[in-house]
C-alpha cells in the first residue's frame, strides 16, 4: 500500500523566513499532488495542485515542487507570517481517491 | 461560496449506541467522502460515494456504513459505537476525475464513552 511521509515534528521559524515542508511517498506514482492547509478544529482547505509533468507551481507566496524520480514534493512559503501557522497536508490524487499524509505543523514566530 | 456542512461539531455517545453523522454539500458534486483523522495517522478514508446510492469502501470501513439517497447528502453510520471510534470525522466532496479539489466540512469531533 502507498505510504506518504511528512515530518511529524513541528517546524518553527521566524517571521519573514522561508518555510520548507517535505512530502515523500512510496509505492505509488501519482498523476497529481495537492497541498492543503488545516487550522485547529477545522477541515483542510485546498492550496495548490501540481501535475506529474510540472516541476514547479507558484501561487503568491507559495511554491510547490514535484520530483517524481525522488518521489518527493517540497512546499515553500516565502516571507512567512504568523498567520501562516497551521498544519499542512500533502495528498496524492488518484482517480476519485486521495491519499493524505499526516501533516506537518508550522509555527511562525513574530 | 462552496459549502460542506456537517450536522454536529461535537458529539458524545455511549458504547453500543448507533450514531449518525450527516454531511450536506451545495456544490452539486458527484463525489462525497468520509474520513477520520487521528493524531499521527492523518486522514484515513472510510467510505466514498461517486453517485447517488453508490458507495465504495475506503481503507478502514469496518464498523461503519454509509447512505447516499440524495446527491447532496452523505451519511456515515456507526452501527454500534466503540471507544476506538473516538475521533475527528471529516466529510468532503469533489467533482469526479483525477486530481479534483476536495472541499471539506468543519468536522465532527466524536467522543465514545
Amino acid at each position: 500500500s502507498q505510504k506518504i511521509e511528512q515530518n511529524s515534528e513541528a517546524l518553527n521559524i521566524q517571521e519573514g523566513k522561508t518555510a520548507t515542508l517535505t512530502c515523500n511517498y512510496t509505492n505509488y506514482s501519482p498523476a497529481y499532488l495537492q497541498w492543503y492547509r488545516q487550522d485547529p478544529g477545522r477541515g483542510p482547505v485546498f492550496l495548490l495542485l501540481i501535475r506529474e509533468n510540472e516541476k514547479e507551481k507558484r501561487k503568491e507566496r507559495l511554491k510547490v515542487t514535484f520530483d517524481t524520480t525522488l518521489k518527493q514534493s517540497l512546499f515553500h512559503i516565502t516571507a512567512s507570517q504568523p498567520a501562516d501557522s497551521a498544519t499542512y497536508l500533502c495528498a496524492l490524487a488518484g482517480f476519485n481517491k486521495f491519499y493524505f499524509g499526516s501533516g506537518t505543523k508550522l509555527n511562525v514566530k513574530p | 461560496d462552496v459549502k460542506v456542512t456537517q450536522s454536529s461539531r461535537y458529539l458524545v455517545k455511549r458504547t453500543g449506541e448507533k450514531v449518525f453523522l450527516e454531511c450536506v454539500q451545495d456544490m452539486d458534486h458527484e463525489n462525497m467522502f468520509w474520513y477520520r483523522q487521528d493524531p499521527g495517522l492523518g486522514l484515513r478514508l472510510i467510505y466514498f460515494s461517486y453517485d447517488v446510492k453508490m458507495k465504495e469502501k475506503g481503507d478502514i470501513p469496518e464498523g461503519y456504513s454509509v447512505s447516499r439517497e440524495k446527491k447532496e447528502r452523505f451519511s456515515l453510520i456507526l452501527e454500534s459505537a466503540s471507544t476506538n471510534q473516538t475521533s475527528m470525522y471529516l466529510c468532503a466532496s469533489s467533482l469526479p476525475g483525477r486530481g479534483e479539489t476536495q472541499y471539506f466540512g468543519p468536522g465532527t469531533r466524536l467522543l465514545v464513552l
